[in-house]
């Protein structure tokens, strides 16, 4: 059964640091998503992307955060100068078409120390 | 802006017996979709259950049934003969009719089930 797969497991980074946070939808899938979970609170929407281009993006998405799907296969989210409380646990979820079913990945744990 | 509120922090059931897990939510649109996901501690997202909103009649798979009361603005699950396997933590979600064929969750805080032999 084909899945949404997502790499790291756990990041650890330093305070300023950059992450890159690495997600493969599956395959046949248009629309692409990130969420984020902190420990024991609400997931959360960060971005949504179509055709190249982020649909809509949530307050939390600010300017250190970007996306993009380098080779048509990845789908990646970059933190630059990384904060403490983007400790997370960061969700990329994908979906075949209007309002089918948003498959998530198991989930990248960024801890930022 | 739409909100979901998920009331029960916490449930406990009985290995086969029945349980309900509220959420309410709010919103002025009339077209829209209801979802329950399912996080066990593996903390994959697994959809259990979805109800569209401009259908009257209660969704169900297997197990798992909604009670959805549309002028309430309530979308209760309800989990039958529950098993070990249920235990999770339960998150009601909400999406607005898509414009332009994408668009985001919106999720209640969760509610955990721990299911007892």
């Amino acid at each position: 059964e084909p899945e949404v797969t997502q790499t790291p497991s756990h990041q650890v980074t330093q305070m300023g640091q950059e992450v890159i946070l690495r997600c493969v939808p599956i395959s046949n899938h248009l629309y692409f998503y990130w969420y984020r979970q902190i420990l024991g609170q609400k997931v959360e929407f960060l971005v949504s992307f179509y055709n190249n281009e982020i649909s809509e993006k949530s307050e939390i998405f600010d300017d250190r955060f970007s996306v993009e799907r380098p080779d048509g296969s990845n789908f990646t989210l970059k933190i630059r100068s990384t904060k403490l409380e983007d400790s997370a646990m960061y969700f990329c979820a994908s979906e075949a078409g209007v309002v089918d079913e948003q498959f998530f990945g198991p989930g990248t744990r960024l801890t930022v120390l | 802006a739409q909100t979901v509120t998920q009331s029960q922090p916490e449930m406990s059931v009985q290995e086969a017996e029945t349980v309900t897990l509220s959420c309410t939510y709010d919103t002025s649109e009339s077209n829209y979709y209801l979802f329950w996901y399912k996080q066990p501690p593996s903390r994959q997202m697994i959809l259990v259950i979805r109800q569209e909103a401009y259908k009257q009649q209660n969704a169900t798979e297997n197990r798992f049934s909604v009670n959805f009361q549309k002028a309430a603005k309530s979308f209760s699950l309800k989990i039958s003969d529950s098993q070990l396997g249920d235990t999770a933590m339960y998150f009601c979600a909400f999406m607005n009719q898509p414009s332009g064929g994408y668009n985001k969750l919106i999720f209640g805080a969760g509610t955990r089930l721990a299911v007892h032999p």
